[in-house]
């Protein structure tokens, strides 16, 4: 079974240039999550999604962050314009069924972000 | 607020030994507890929970324990081995919101031979 996959896997930007993610879950996973990792400190998750629903955005800063999940499959996550704080590994995981749970989460390699 | 806290960055034992990765959390809300692994490069892959009925859980090498009162839970790796290098995160949710999770800023466990 294909884990999930991101790309790019790494991007380097200036700041206030705009930047976009890609996320394509487990085959058949219905909740899809948006992750923020800075550097020396643990994941935090920006949005999730259930199908092509958002379920929880309420720590995506949205003045710069937007995130969409089109036919409940793939995501982007997109920054415009990015801030130097915006440096991070983004990370998308996915977990099945409707009931999911943290053991349940599977996460793709991320993509590293760097803004100049 | 770091309400999820693993204080030590860094970890190194030797192979067959013991290793003991710590965590504390403040909010007494949380329930139910998960420990992830991550390799360079790759995401984090789940590796063993506990729910706060429960004071130990084992899988193999892996055990964790929680202590409620203390606001405390540890992995114990038994006997530790190469492959367990790695980083080691521990998070933290609730049993109604199972998959918030609420990560620590994890420990580089280095284990040599």
């Amino acid at each position: 079974e294909a884990g999930v996959a991101q790309s790019p896997r790494y991007k380097i930007i200036e700041k206030r240039q705009s930047v976009a993610f890609w996320c394509n879950p487990i085959s058949g996973h219905a909740t899809l999550y948006w992750y923020q990792q800075i550097l020396g400190q643990g994941p935090k998750l920006l949005i999730q999604f259930q199908n092509n629903g958002v379920v929880d955005d309420s720590q995506l800063p949205k003045d710069r962050f937007s995130a969409e999940r089109l036919k409940g499959v793939d995501s982007t996550l997109k920054i415009q314009p990015a801030k130097l704080e915006d440096s991070a590994v983004y990370l998308c995981a996915s977990s099945p069924g409707l009931a999911p749970s943290g053991d349940t989460q599977y996460f793709g390699p991320g993509t590293r972000l760097t803004v100049l | 607020d770091q309400q999820v806290k693993q204080n030590s960055p860094s970890l190194s034992v030797q192979e067959g030994r013991i290793s003991i990765l710590n965590c504390d959390y403040t909010n007494s809300m949380f329930d139910y507890f998960l420990w992830y692994k991550k390799y360079p490069a790759e995401g984090p892959t789940f590796l063993i929970s506990i729910s706060s009925i429960k004071d130990k859980n084992e899988d193999g090498r892996f055990t964790v324990f929680l202590n409620k009162s203390a606001k405390h839970l540890s992995l114990h790796i038994v006997p530790s081995q190469p492959g367990d290098s790695a980083v080691y995160f521990c998070a933290a949710s609730t049993s109604y919101n199972t998959d918030k999770l609420i990560f620590g800023t994890g420990t580089r466990l280095q284990v040599f031979p």
